[in-house]
């Protein structure tokens, strides 16, 4: 129980153009969705958190006019990097909360990740 | 700024050997804390959660938490070279977001 898969697991694409990359929870419904963002040899960061039905909320710092998340069933959130640039390349992992009715819920699920690499 | 501060490692120990991995948080409000797995190149993998003081056991991984000196860690027992990777220690609290520290390298050599 409790998977979490992305897609594409890996793009490249060209300055300008724009990304969009799709996770699912497959095996349970997941009201709450986070994106991260990971840099080499750095942690997590945290961009947004993305709940089913309403507006994302963003973390300070993180643009999201150039970020934008849409969480539109229980199953599926998406991130779309827009006019993205050699500097958004990174590893953009998701995440799900557990189901609301499950012991699991406090806990988070990750997908396995979509590396991004902008030339 | 609630942080979760980890010694970067690398942490290396012999295979057979008990790792001990550290962890301390800022937030008092935490009221849940998790240890992640996370191999190179790879997304973390959630090894063990707890939410009340004293240890917590799952096969050879024992979580230990003490809220009173906001201290959490893991302890791998056989250690084995499958085991080297990067453990992520995070808190979380009233709201939906957990708080990641930078994680430890571990490095179990054979």
């Amino acid at each position: 129980g409790a998977v979490v898969s992305q897609h594409p697991s890996r793009v490249i694409c060209k300055s300008g153009t724009s990304v969009k990359i799709e996770c699912r929870s497959l095996d349970f419904q997941a009201t709450t969705m986070f994106w991260y963002r990971q840099f080499p040899k750095q942690s997590l960061m945290l961009m947004a958190t993305s709940n089913e039905g309403s507006k994302a909320t963003y973390e300070q710092g993180v643009e999201k006019d150039k970020f934008l998340i849409n969480h539109a069933s229980l199953t599926l959130s998406t991130l779309t990097v827009t006019s993205a640039h050699p500097e958004d390349s990174s590893f953009y992992i998701c995440s799900a909360r557990g189901d609301y009715f499950s012991p699991t819920y406090n806990e988070q699920f990750f997908g396995p990740g979509t590396r991004l690499t902008v030339l | 700024q609630k942080e979760v501060e980890q010694n970067s490692g690398p942490l290396s120990v012999p295979e057979g050997a008990i790792a001990s991995l550290n962890c301390t948080y800022s937030d008092r409000g935490s009221q849940s804390f998790f240890w992640y797995r996370q191999y190179s190149g790879k997304s973390p993998e959630l090894i063990m959660s707890i939410y009340s003081n004293g240890d917590k056991e799952d096969g050879r991984f024992t979580a230990q938490l003490n809220k009173a000196s906001q201290y959490v860690s893991l302890l791998i027992r056989d250690s084995q070279p499958s085991d080297s990777a990067t453990y992520l220690c995070a808190g979380g609290g009233a709201t939906n977001k957990l708080i990641f520290g930078t994680g430890t390298l571990l490095a179990v050599q054979p």
